[in-house]
């Protein structure tokens, strides 16, 4: 099993562009997740996916879109990319999320992207 | 208060030294809690899950104190190789009964010759 891939691994945009970044799991998970991680700030939650057909926002998800295109794949959209998205973007997945208890999340290798 | 709280370090120890990490959360009714390591440019990794009766695994110890909000990772016998930053991740409603992770922001460990 591959886990949990992403691509590109790296990526220089320019003010305005747009990209989408892929990420797709093998492990038949139910949930996905974007996060960004910037230095000082930690990661934090852009979407999530609790389960194929669904998506949510999460703590700062403007400026980006997301789509869950089937059970294993969920992609990050950047229509118009501003230098404040400058940042490592890491895509996991876990099994599930019952009630108040929530499985591992595992993690994709990170995209790295720049905006000029 | 912030959700979920780590001194950020950096923790400079010699090998063979014990060291140990506290975190904090605000939400009482978190359910679910990990200790998560990554390596410089690297994705976080799984280190171990936290329980109530607290556990261990090797060298490492997490304890869990619902009282007080409270996570600690203890590891003894430092290595050259547990040189990364150690994340704190507890369960946080979302709002409409959802429940997801959220990170501390890390505490840097560097294990010294």
């Amino acid at each position: 099993n591959a886990g949990v891939t992403q691509t590109p691994k790296f990526q220089v945009l320019k003010t305005g562009q747009s990209m989408t970044l892929q990420c797709a799991q093998d492990m038949n998970h139910n949930s996905m997740y974007w996060y960004r991680q910037d230095p000082g700030m930690g990661l934090r939650l852009i979407y999530y996916s609790a389960s194929e057909g669904t998506t949510d926002k999460g703590e700062v998800p403007n400026g980006y879109n997301v789509s869950r295109l089937n059970k294993r794949e969920f992609s990050l959209r950047l229509e118009s990319a501003a230098p404040s998205q400058t940042s490592v973007y890491f895509c996991a997945s876990t099994p599930r999320t019952s009630g108040g208890y929530t499985d591992t999340q595992y993690f994709g290798p990170g995209t790295r992207l720049t905006v000029l | 208060r912030k959700e979920v709280e780590q001194d950020p370090g950096p923790f400079n120890v010699p090998e063979g030294a014990t060291v140990a990490f506290n975190c904090t959360y605000s939400n009482s009714a978190s359910q679910s809690f990990f200790w998560y390591r990554q390596d410089c440019r690297k994705e976080p990794k799984l280190l171990m899950s936290v329980y109530s009766s607290g556990n261990e695994d090797g060298r490492f110890t997490a304890q869990l104190n619902r009282a007080s909000q409270y996570i600690s990772l203890l590891i003894r016998d430092s290595k050259l190789s547990d040189s990364a930053t150690y994340l704190c991740v507890v369960n946080i409603a979302s709002g409409a009964g959802s429940y997801q992770l959220t990170f501390g922001k890390g505490t840097k460990l560097s294990v010294i010759p």
